[in-house]
């Protein structure tokens, strides 16, 4: 198990299309995390999983957004309707329950939305 | 709420010269964890340190060095001697143990000049 892994790495769509994220986080990490990061800014938090619960969503996640962990394993996070302020870099992340354990980031996916 | 300010947005240096990034938090949580993390052109998180709250001692690894003040809620990053590869953006981030995520600063890009 080499890390947190996301996929694509780059994904280029047209307005108003649907794309779909996956993260596949450690393997023995419970807890799940998506964020996303514009341009010049820092990482914001959109949503969080502990096994397939998904306990807690920002407001930033309009209802255009889902994300899922059906069997507490892989992440997939959904955009419909795809609108240009959602490029941005989407980040996943996953860490032990414990919460003296730290936080491994995947390398994103990279949004265009054209 | 909790809240994590980083004042310098850029700051430019000659290669071999010290640099001092600050970090000032703000959070109610008597239990949290501080955070330095590197983001290099390539775009992944590169987890640099985690710091509890009951552990103020200072902390060097190589040319890294960090500077926990509670008093002043501040989390200062030093890199001595430092070199072109340094060049990154440095986010410092903070969770709480009332708040199951990170909330990261808006990030201080570096530029190490040759």
């Amino acid at each position: 198990d080499t890390g947190v892994s996301q996929d694509p790495r780059h994904k280029i769509t047209k307005r108003g299309q649907n794309v779909t994220f996956r993260c596949d986080p450690i393997s023995e990490h419970n807890r799940l995390y998506w964020y996303r990061q514009t341009l010049g800014q820092g990482p914001e938090f959109l949503t969080y999983f502990q096994n397939e619960a998904q306990l807690e969503k920002s407001r930033l996640l309009s209802d255009r957004f889902s994300a899922e962990r059906p069997k507490g394993s892989f992440s997939t996070l959904e955009i419909q309707r795809t609108e240009q302020g959602d490029s941005a870099m989407y980040l996943c992340a996953s860490r032990a329950d414990r919460a003296s354990e730290g936080y491994t980031f995947g390398s994103g996916t990279r949004l265009t939305v054209v | 709420a909790q809240k994590v300010t980083q004042a310098q947005t850029e700051i430019s240096v000659v290669e071999k010269e010290d640099v001092t990034l600050d970090c000032v938090y703000e959070t109610r949580d008597t239990t949290y964890y501080l955070f330095w993390y590197k983001q290099p052109p390539s775009g992944e998180l590169v987890f640099l340190i985690r710091r509890n709250s009951f552990d103020e001692q200072n902390e060097i690894s190589g040319r890294y060095s960090w500077n926990f003040q509670k008093s002043t809620s501040s989390f200062n990053f030093t890199i001595t001697a430092s070199q072109v590869v340094d060049s990154a953006v440095y986010f410092c981030a903070l969770s709480g143990d009332r708040d199951d995520k990170i909330i990261f600063g808006k990030g201080t890009r570096l530029h190490i000049l040759p």
